[in-house]
């Protein structure tokens, strides 16, 4: 199976900061790669899809990028909705792998 | 406005066994691969289970491969999971998804979840 690893697993910011988080594939797995975003008590919800692509209705300040093992997910201005945890997700293989995770906290 | 409902969870003994559902409404059920994604109390998302529109692939993770089957009804745009010999590590909350366009694609609608607790 292909194994995702995110870093870092949480991450203490403010309101204004620029974030960026990492996420490593054990194989190349091209772009076929997604990020969500998930509050407590929610399901997930889509952010990116095909490693750099803004699911409709996500603000512009989401970016991603990335392609082969290595991709990351840039919030260029912390909003105080945007405290939540960040999952990369592999669709490569038909056996989808997530990361572990990343929790975004208040500073 | 496109929603799916699990139904199904609850409290079960180790060994034991349960069935989850869910119900799709303000899609073509029909046309689309969907999928169980679970989530343990305080933990990371794992990928269970996906089948292919017409039920001709399914596919399970490692984990629960020989224990869970899953199952869908088209006509009642209805997704099941049927979980057997189930142990306390299978506790979570289970998500059904919807895959965009096949696997090659991310889950991009979501339910909101049933929990299932494994426990004596």
């Amino acid at each position: 199976d292909i194994q995702m690893t995110q870093s870092p697993s949480t991450l203490s910011a403010s309101v204004g900061d620029r974030v960026t988080i990492t996420c490593r594939a054990s194989q190349s797995i091209s772009d076929w790669l997604a990020w969500f975003q998930q509050k407590p008590g929610k399901p997930p919800k889509l952010l990116i899809y095909k490693a750099s692509s803004l699911e409709w209705g996500v603000p512009s300040r989401f970016s991603a990028s990335g392609s082969g093992t290595e991709f990351t997910l840039t919030i260029s201005s912390l909003q105080p909705d945007d405290f939540a945890t960040y999952y990369c997700q592999q669709y490569d293989d038909s056996s989808w792998t997530f990361g572990q995770g990343t929790k975004v906290e208040i500073k | 406005e496109v929603q799916l409902v699990e139904s199904g969870g609850g409290l079960v003994k180790p060994g034991g066994s349960l069935r989850l559902s869910c119900v799709a409404s303000g899609i073509a059920f029909s046309t689309y691969t969907v999928t169980w994604v679970r989530q343990a109390p305080g933990k990371g998302l794992e990928w269970v289970s996906s089948i292919s529109p017409s039920s001709n692939y399914l596919y399970y993770a490692d984990s629960v491969k020989g224990r869970f089957t899953i199952s869908r009804d088209n006509a009642k745009s209805s997704l099941y999971l049927q979980l057997n010999s189930l142990r306390a590590e299978d506790t979570a909350v289970y998500y059904c998804a919807r895959a965009r366009a096949g696997l090659r694609t991310p889950p991009d609608y979501w339910g909101q979840g049933t929990l299932v607790t494994v426990s004596s």
